[in-house]
Parts: C-alpha cells; sequence; structure tokens
C-alpha cells in the first residue's frame, strides 16, 4: 500500500503570509497527486490535480509542484478564508489514498 | 450547476445494514465514474468505492471489501452504496464524489454535502 504523510500537521500564519505544506509518498506516483481544502463541517474541494494543474475558478495564490515521491503545496499569501484543512490524494495504479491533512489557522 | 445529494444515513446497529443514495443533477451523469469517500468524526479521508460509468469497472477499499457494494442506475441519475455487516469503525459520513473528466482517474471535482453513517449499540 501507498501511504501519505504531510507536514505539518498544523500551521498558523498570518494574512499575507506564503504557506507551505509539504505531501511524500512512500513510492513513487509520478505526478498522480491532487490537493483538496475542507472548511469545518464542508465538502472537501478540489484545488490543484496531477500534481500542478490549478483547477477551474480555484485562485491563483494557490500552486502545487513536484513529482516522484515528494510534492508542495503554496499559498502565496494567506487569506483569512483559507483557514481549512488541506489534503493530498494519490492514486496510482487506481490504488487512492489521502495524506492526513494539513490544519491551516489565521496568527 | 452540477449537484450531487447523498440519503440513507442514519443509526444502525453492529452488524446491520444500511443504503445510501446519491442523485446527481446537472451533468450527464452516464457519462462519468463515481466514487464513495468517508470521513470518520475528527478524522481524516478515507476512499471506499469507485465505479465506471457504464459499471464495467468496479474497486473497493480493502477496509470495505466483500461488506459493500457500489451500484449505480444511469436511468435514474444515481449512485448506491449498499453497506452489510456494519462495525463501529464505518461509523463516518460518507461523500459521493464525481470524477472529473470521462475517464477513470480518481480526481474529485465535485462532492455531495455528506450523509452521517453511525454504527453503534
Amino acid at each position: 500500500d501507498i501511504q501519505m504523510t504531510q507536514s505539518p500537521s498544523s500551521l498558523s500564519a498570518s494574512v499575507g503570509d506564503r504557506v507551505t505544506i509539504t505531501c511524500q509518498a512512500s513510492q513513487d506516483i509520478s505526478n498522480y497527486l491532487n490537493w483538496y481544502q475542507q472548511k469545518p463541517g464542508k465538502a472537501p474541494k478540489l484545488l490543484i490535480y496531477d500534481a500542478s494543474n490549478l483547477e477551474t475558478g480555484v485562485p491563483s495564490r494557490f500552486s502545487g509542484s513536484g513529482s516522484g515521491t515528494d510534492f508542495t503545496f503554496t499559498i502565496s499569501s494567506l487569506q483569512p478564508e483559507d483557514i481549512a484543512t488541506y489534503y493530498c490524494q494519490q492514486y496510482d495504479n487506481l490504488e487512492i489514498t489521502f495524506g492526513p491533512g494539513t490544519k491551516v489557522d489565521i496568527k | 450547476e452540477v449537484q450531487l445529494v447523498e440519503s440513507g444515513g442514519g443509526l444502525v446497529k453492529p452488524g446491520g445494514s444500511l443504503r445510501l443514495s446519491c442523485a446527481a443533477s446537472g451533468f450527464t451523469f452516464s457519462s462519468y465514474s463515481m466514487n464513495w469517500v468517508r470521513q470518520a468524526p475528527g478524522k481524516g479521508l478515507e476512499w471506499v468505492s469507485s465505479i465506471s460509468s457504464s459499471s464495467s469497472y468496479i474497486y473497493y477499499a480493502d477496509s470495505v471489501k466483500g461488506r459493500f457494494t457500489i451500484s449505480r442506475d444511469n436511468a435514474k441519475n444515481s449512485l448506491y452504496l449498499q453497506m452489510n455487516s456494519l462495525r463501529a469503525e464505518d461509523t463516518a459520513v460518507y461523500y459521493c464524489a464525481r470524477v472529473k473528466g470521462e475517464d477513470l482517474r480518481p480526481i474529485f471535482d465535485y462532492w455531495g454535502q455528506g450523509t452521517l453513517v453511525t454504527v453503534s449499540s
């Protein structure tokens, strides 16, 4: 089974700060990596797919990069509405697993 | 507007059964693969099952294999999850999720609001 780790598990940052979350796969998953945002009490929302592609309608302050086993998700300028938990998700060989999540809040 | 609306959740005793439904609208349901993803209270996301547009390909997580059955009715624009032999660890909010694009790659671009399943005596 492919295991996903995320770091940090939580972070606090100020409005306008650059925020970076990392996701690591236990084996090479090429670019089969997506990022979701989940606000409290709401369903997840797709932000980035295939490691670096911005989903339609998602603000450009969100970005993703990486391939193989190491991936990065960045919010270039944190906004109050970005308070949420962020999950990575891999789908190599139709095996689907999510990372444990990173909770982001405002300092 | 794409809409996915789950229903059928509730309280069930261990060993019991429940059938979840997901009503889809705003897109050509028969062209898209669909999935169930669950989230235990206060926990992360766990993929449960996938079904291709014509039901030709079906996959399950090991944790539910042999107990859960995914199905769909394209004429009714509906997705289902039959859950048998329920356990306490199946307690979760169950989301239906659409796959982005008309292929099998599990990129989930639309999600329902979820339905809560509680397994407890």
